[in-house]
């Protein structure tokens, strides 16, 4: 089965400060997405990493993806309140639309 | 363009009881998966629809089933609720199902509570 994990399960940052989150998953897969949810709302998309080497940015967010290494990271720089919210990465298999989440992490960003 | 609906937002149920949960996709899109959210489990794939046809399942017990219409509106049944159950169900669609790379719009959920 495939697995995704998270880490780190929770970051508490201050505003300002740069950080990553990072993304591992158990086979092989070529598309991973993030997401984000705030409390008690829904998922919102963020990006889709569609190749190995692919590179998103968008705002204060960058996305990658290592499909050798089977690794994506999710960028944070110069934190604002507003970023936070807790990120999940998920990865699907070809067969269809049966996304795998992974933990997710939960940001705070302090002022 | 309107995005995912979901139907009731919030249920309260009983051990035993089952209940119906519907799922409207954006207009256009024919795929429909459902997730189930709990703080234990995290994210949990239940099921997708495609054209009417069960395309996936995920490892969850017969209670829970599932259907899509003609007009890609989805509902998803759980039997003999148990307290277990008790989550938020997410339905999610996209334009394309297998092979292809769409995301997936999620609806804002139905929180239930089962008593």
């Amino acid at each position: 089965e495939l697995k995704v994990e998270q880490n780190p399960l929770f970051l508490s940052m201050q505003e300002g400060k740069n950080y990553t989150i990072y993304c591992n998953y158990s086979t092989t897969s070529d598309r991973l997405y993030w997401y984000r949810q705030d409390p008690g709302k829904s998922l919102e998309s963020l990006f889709v990493l569609l190749s190995n080497g692919a590179v998103k940015q968008e705002g204060r967010l960058m996305a990658s993806l290592d499909t050798k290494a089977r690794l994506s990271t999710l960028h944070i720089t110069a934190a604002v309140h507003d970023l936070s919210a807790t990120y999940f990465c998920a990865v699907d298999r070809y067969t269809g639309n049966q996304f795998y989440f992974g933990t997710g992490t939960s940001l705070t960003v302090i002022p | 363009k309107a995005g995912v609906t979901q139907t009731p937002r919030y249920l309260i149920k009983t051990r035993g009881q089952q209940v119906t949960l519907s799922c409207s996709p954006i207009s256009g899109h024919r795929s429909v998966s459902w997730y189930q959210q709990t703080p234990g489990q995290g994210l949990q794939f239940l099921f997708e629809y495609f054209s009417e046809t069960q395309r996936n399942k995920g490892n969850f017990p017969g209670r829970f089933s599932g259907r899509q219409f003609s007009n890609s509106r989805s509902e998803m049944n759980v039997s003999t609720l148990e307290l277990g159950d008790s989550a938020l169900y997410l339905c999610a669609s996209s334009r394309t199902s297998g092979g292809q790379s769409d995301t997936q719009y999620f609806g804002p959920g139905t929180r239930l509570t089962v008593l």
